[in-house]
């Protein structure tokens, strides 16, 4: 069964670039699949930051699409994050997860499923 | 951006009860509607996709419901694993977007 974990910096200078990876393992990044990012602040609710195809191919939160890069390396099976100029405000559990996209009843939809164990990136000087 | 509202945003309630939590959607999202348990320290769950599908592995006490703008996720016969925050998440949009979590906890 595919499985995700995530490994990057947990602490990040404000005004710094926060750089995570995401490993995937028991399938391949070049599936039928997008690949997602996605972040909770402590105590807080779930916010989608955005996606990648192994095509290279990219979807972003406009909320945040002007500091936000992802990408992939299909060779490792990996895709990363990359948030920029970074406030306390993008202290977070950050999740990287697969993005499903299977027909039910014969309608395209679209899950995040399964979900790595998540990393606290913590934004402070 | 499509706004995900549940309510209530928390619950006490016994082992054995039936527990419904309810989501709305700020315009139709047709089934777009996937629901997850999240227990503290941990990851997200997926428990249900396209609105009323069970995922593999999840137990039958679960179920989901709906379709256009209002959904319902209901529990019936609460279990202690049970406890959590469950959350709501819509599909329907390249913005995917998720209500702001019920936590269900012990009466």
């Amino acid at each position: 069964q595919v499985q995700l974990e995530e490994s990057g910096p947990g602490l990040v200078k404000p005004s710094g670039t926060l750089s995570l990876t995401c490993a995937v393992s028991g399938g391949s990044i070049s599936s039928s699949n997008w690949w997602s990012w996605v972040r909770q602040p402590p105590g807080k609710g779930l916010e989608w930051i955005g996606e990648i195809y192994h095509s290279g191919s990219t979807n972003y939160n406009p909320s945040l699409k002007s500091r936000v890069t992802i990408s992939a390396d299909k060779s490792k099976d990996q895709f990363s994050l990359k948030l920029s100029s970074v406030t306390a405000a993008d202290t977070a559990v950050y999740y990287c997860v697969r993005s499903v996209i299977a027909l039910v009843v014969a309608t395209t939809h679209n899950w995040f499923d399964p979900w790595g164990q998540g990393t606290l990136v913590t934004v402070s000087s | 951006d499509i706004q995900m509202t549940q309510s209530p945003s928390s619950l006490s309630a016994s082992v054995g009860d039936r527990v419904t939590i309810t989501c709305r959607a700020s315009q139709s999202i047709s089934s777009y509607l996937n629901w997850y348990q999240q227990k503290p320290g941990k990851a997200p769950k997926l428990l249900i996709y396209a609105a009323s599908s069970l995922q593999s592995g999840v137990p039958s006490r679960f179920s989901g419901s709906g379709s256009g703008t209002d959904f319902t996720l209901t529990i019936t016969s609460l279990q202690p694993e049970d406890f959590a925050t469950y959350y709501c998440q819509q599909s329907y949009s390249t913005l995917r977007t998720f209500g702001q979590g019920t936590k269900v906890e012990i009466k």
